[in-house]
């Protein structure tokens, strides 16, 4: 596509339940992150994808957060027995090439744990 | 101590005027950095890269890298109210590894 999509763009849900949040990268791009910004606060790294392989996934805050990728292509971030805490802004971006080349972001999925 | 430091501001800024934004990072090894700013409610953009020691000019941004020192800043030269938004630090910490860290980021705000 032209850009990084996410989906959706605003989830709702209540505390205890399980979530999926999906990304699909710019055509192309072999690396793909995931970050988590909450409100007024910076981004917190925690997984980034290169090809189908997560060679640094230290920034998940809990077991209760996972994520893959399949096809080296779209991802999905699962949050498992959702809390207060994970409402957030959270944000993919992918990137061309390594170590090098900025990312492109999405426009985010904006969650609400109620 | 935090991997990338930045003053959360806020930076309030006469219109015309110099702004300059401060990065501070942990890793001597890393390797590539990065200035990205955020509207309110919108996603980080790219405003420059940098990957050598030294100034890095394009248009009214100038980056500033210091590996000795461990910082890097932003310039932004003629200040316009546009400019009024967050400035996000990023970092490649470590070297072969392709996470990418981000600074708290700094508030800007341009003054009429």
């Amino acid at each position: 596509g032209a850009g990084v999509s996410q989906s959706p763009s605003n989830k709702v849900t209540e505390k205890g339940k399980d979530v999926e949040l999906r990304c699909d990268p710019i055509s192309g791009h072999t690396a793909l992150y995931w970050y988590r910004q909450s409100l007024g606060q910076g981004l917190e790294f925690l997984i980034y994808f290169q090809g189908n392989s997560a060679p640094d996934k230290s920034g998940l805050p809990s077991d209760r957060f996972s994520a893959e990728r399949t096809g080296g292509s779209v991802s999905t971030l699962t949050i498992q027995r959702t809390q207060q805490e994970d409402s957030a802004v959270y944000l993919c971006a992918s990137r061309q090439r390594q170590g090098y080349g900025e990312l492109f972001f999405g426009e985010g999925s904006r969650l609400t744990v109620l | 101590q935090k991997e990338v430091e930045q003053n959360s501001g806020p930076l309030s800024v006469p219109e015309g005027a110099i702004a300059s934004l401060n990065c501070t990072y942990s890793d001597r090894v890393s390797q590539s950095f990065f200035w990205y700013r955020q509207y309110s409610g919108k996603s980080p953009e790219l405003i420059m890269s940098i990957y050598s020691n030294g100034d890095k000019e394009d248009g009214r941004f100038t980056a500033q890298l210091n590996k000795a020192s461990q910082y890097v800043s932003l310039l932004i030269r003629d200040s316009q109210p546009s400019d009024s938004a967050t400035y996000l630090c990023a970092v490649n910490i470590n070297f072969g590894n392709e996470k990418l860290t981000f600074g708290t980021g700094t508030r800007l705000t341009i003054i009429p």
